[in-house]
């Protein structure tokens, strides 16, 4: 397998609901990022791993939490979600050096019922 | 704080008509600009990196430059295969947790249709 993989493509859960999203990259690289994207907004950076320690946490509610065992894996754990954080998820990572592009997963799509 | 503003939201356009898409952007401390194409239901696929003001990247028939305040995606005698939003991003140094990375700030996207 290359490039960035995500699992599922395709979650729907409940607000009472336990759930993770996983991410795998076959790229080599030593950073990795949780994006979300909402309809008709920007991509929104949720957080970011170097070296596997988290360094960016951008304002996220305690009902996500990420998880980075090591620089090819990243999780993201869903508890007591609300239907506003339905969206497309999105799992990049990057060999960490400014100037480096960003590799994407194809996303899950989760829906929040 | 970084801001990426793109133009036009939405972008319908005649096979073979030739156009343009703008990203104005304000960063400190700007390290790349980067431009994607993203599918219905996909993650955004990487087209081009630009780096410094009068660069210029092609690949087919898109062709990406840079100033110090905007870069534009030039798509000459498009195809409906070109069909996609069209996302830009700007890269700065930040630093964060004891640590330095690269931060990458995206516009809203342009959405651009070629009909046959």
């Amino acid at each position: 397998e290359t490039g960035v993989t995500q699992t599922p493509r395709h979650l729907v859960m409940g607000m009472t609901n336990k759930k993770s999203l996983k991410c795998e990259q076959h790229l080599g690289h030593n950073a990795m990022y949780w994006y979300k994207q909402s309809a008709k907004k920007p991509l929104e950076l949720m957080f970011v791993y170097s070296l596997e320690e988290r360094v960016e946490n951008n304002s996220v509610p305690s009902r996500f939490s990420p998880e980075c065992p090591n620089s090819s894996h990243l999780f993201l754990h869903l508890h007591t979600l609300q239907p506003e954080d339905s969206a497309l998820y999105l799992c990049a990572s990057s060999q960490e050096g400014v100037g480096t592009e960003a590799f994407f997963g194809q996303g899950t799509r989760l829906t929040v019922v | 704080e970084d801001q990426v503003t793109q133009s036009p939201e939405a972008l319908r356009l005649q096979e073979g008509e030739s156009s343009s898409l703008n990203c104005s952007y304000t960063v400190s401390g700007l390290r790349g600009l980067f431009w994607y194409r993203q599918d219905p239901g996909k993650g955004p696929e990487f087209l081009f990196t630009l780096y410094s003001a009068g660069e210029e990247k092609e690949k087919e028939r898109l062709k990406a430059t840079l100033t110090k305040k905007e870069s534009f995606l030039h798509i000459t005698a498009p195809k409906p295969e070109d069909s996609a939003t069209y996302l830009c991003a700007v890269q700065a140094l930040r630093y964060a947790g004891g640590t330095s990375y690269g931060k990458l700030t995206f516009g809203q996207g342009t959405i651009l249709t070629v009909h046959p």
